[in-house]
């Protein structure tokens, strides 16, 4: 069975630092993955999803992730936080008919 | 606007109670999934529909269903509500299958109260 763990619930950065986001993963074949970001009250938008080659996806709103087989892992970067950051970010893996939520990071950005 | 399209924004309904929920797909979009968002159990797949048809169903009650119609949107009706059943629900589109991510509708906000 697939899952997606979110190692962190809340994550609290600086605006102009740098953010990682982690996301570990358990499929039994090469998965789709993909990362959404849900700002307070709202639905979730698509910030970059990978399928195969290039190992490194780049997104919208500056943001990128590095899938790493060996490491079951796709984690989410930004080199420098905006204040317009500040929001829910959920990875999520697929396929198989349905994609499977992680518990989400929050992640809060101080002046 | 990503596109889909989801009324009511928000309903308030006694315990007991039914409620439907309605969602129209992004333009092209054969596929309909449902969430149920809430703080203790996050995002929670409920079911999908592909072109009219049920597809795969997730945690989902006996007391909801869904269906899709002839123009693809989509109804969730929640029976015999409960306080738990308070949630955000969304709906979510596709091309085709979830193979290349979903575009979500903005919820729906239910208080059973």
């Amino acid at each position: 069975a697939q899952s997606v763990t979110q190692p962190d619930i809340h994550i609290t950065v600086s605006e102009g630092a740098s953010l990682e986001l982690r996301c570990n993963y358990s499929y039994g074949a090469t998965p789709y993955l993909f990362w959404y970001v849900q700002s307070p009250g709202q639905g979730l938008q698509l910030l970059l999803k990978y399928f195969s080659g290039d190992t490194l996806v780049q997104g919208i709103k500056g943001f990128e992730a590095e899938f790493k087989r060996s490491q079951s892992s796709f984690n989410l970067r930004k080199p420098s936080v905006h204040w317009s950051d500040a929001a829910e970010y959920f990875c999520a893996v697929g396929p198989s008919g349905k994609l499977q939520f992680g518990a989400g990071t929050q992640v809060v950005v101080t002046p | 606007d990503s596109g889909v399209t989801q009324t009511p924004k928000h309903l308030i309904t006694a315990t007991g109670q039914r409620v439907t929920l309605r969602c129209s797909p992004r333009s092209g979009d054969l596929s309909v999934y449902w969430y149920q968002q809430s703080l203790d159990q996050g995002l929670q797949f409920l079911i999908h529909y592909y072109n009219g048809e049920e597809r795969a169903k997730g945690n989902i009650l006996e007391r909801f269903s869904a269906q899709q119609f002839p123009d693809l949107h989509s109804e969730l009706n929640l029976s015999s509500l409960e306080l738990g059943d308070s949630a955000l629900y969304f709906c979510a589109s596709s091309v085709g299958g979830a193979d290349y991510g979903y575009t979500f509708g903005s919820g729906t906000r239910l208080t059973v109260v």
